[in-house]
């Protein structure tokens, strides 16, 4: 089916691991975004790619990097994962621009302990 | 970063019942608006998109009041499949959307 494919769907690490989250959209879409999303902080941006080889500090990056693999391909590594970044993240996409809105993936739930 | 504020919940509304929610924004430029779904554990979904003149689909209709800055979603005859949390989403030309906290709905028998 075509859409927004993130991996892995779960993922428990030990405070300090590194890990890469994945995320792969089939839709010819330009833009892909990584969120968070905490109880009672709704959905939060990490970081966002508007095109293939750009990429931009969304409202949280710390402790984050992102590489735009290619068009359809947008990743997010933890490099050194701390208990603050327990939480579910989910990767989206768009066409040019945010006007007919996002596909979400199906989120990745990651507990650092 | 421009605010889109909801009111929590939870509103619990009986099968059948129409319940409503407002959002506001607090950028007048704003030029798009959503209202996404997002079930218990699952990532969000787009409802609906909300147009200037209003727009219904099916039981749900959406508003938008450009001069008040808010938005609003009805849901008609509650199902209890619409149990969910309801996400306002605002455009204000940046490079994403901006996301309110959501609010809570849940439908009893």
């Amino acid at each position: 089916n075509a859409g927004v494919t993130q991996t892995p769907k779960f993922q428990v690490l030990k405070t300090g691991q590194s890990m890469t989250l994945q995320c792969a959209q089939d839709m010819n879409h330009n833009s892909m975004y990584w969120y968070r999303q905490d109880p009672g902080m709704g959905l939060r941006l990490i970081y966002y790619s508007a095109s293939e080889g750009t990429t931009d500090k969304g409202e949280v990056p710390n402790g984050y990097n992102v590489s735009r693999l290619n068009k359809r391909e947008f990743s997010l590594r933890l490099e050194s994962a701390a208990p603050s970044q327990t939480s579910v993240y989910f990767c989206a996409s768009s066409p040019q621009g945010v006007y007919y809105g996002y596909t979400f993936g199906s989120g990745t739930r990651l507990t650092v302990v | 970063r421009k605010e889109v504020e909801q009111d929590p919940g939870p509103f619990n509304v009986p099968e059948g019942a129409t319940v409503a929610f407002n959002c506001t924004y607090s950028n007048s430029a704003s030029q798009s608006f959503f209202w996404y779904r997002q079930d218990c554990r699952k990532e969000p979904k787009l409802l609906m998109s909300v147009y200037s003149s209003g727009n219904e689909d099916g039981r749900f209709t959406a508003q938008l009041n450009r001069a008040s800055q808010y938005i609003s979603l009805l849901i008609r005859d509650s199902k209890l499949s619409d149990s969910a949390t309801y996400l306002c989403v605002v455009w204000d030309s940046g490079y994403a959307l901006n996301f309110g906290k959501g609010t809570s709905l849940l439908v009893t028998p």
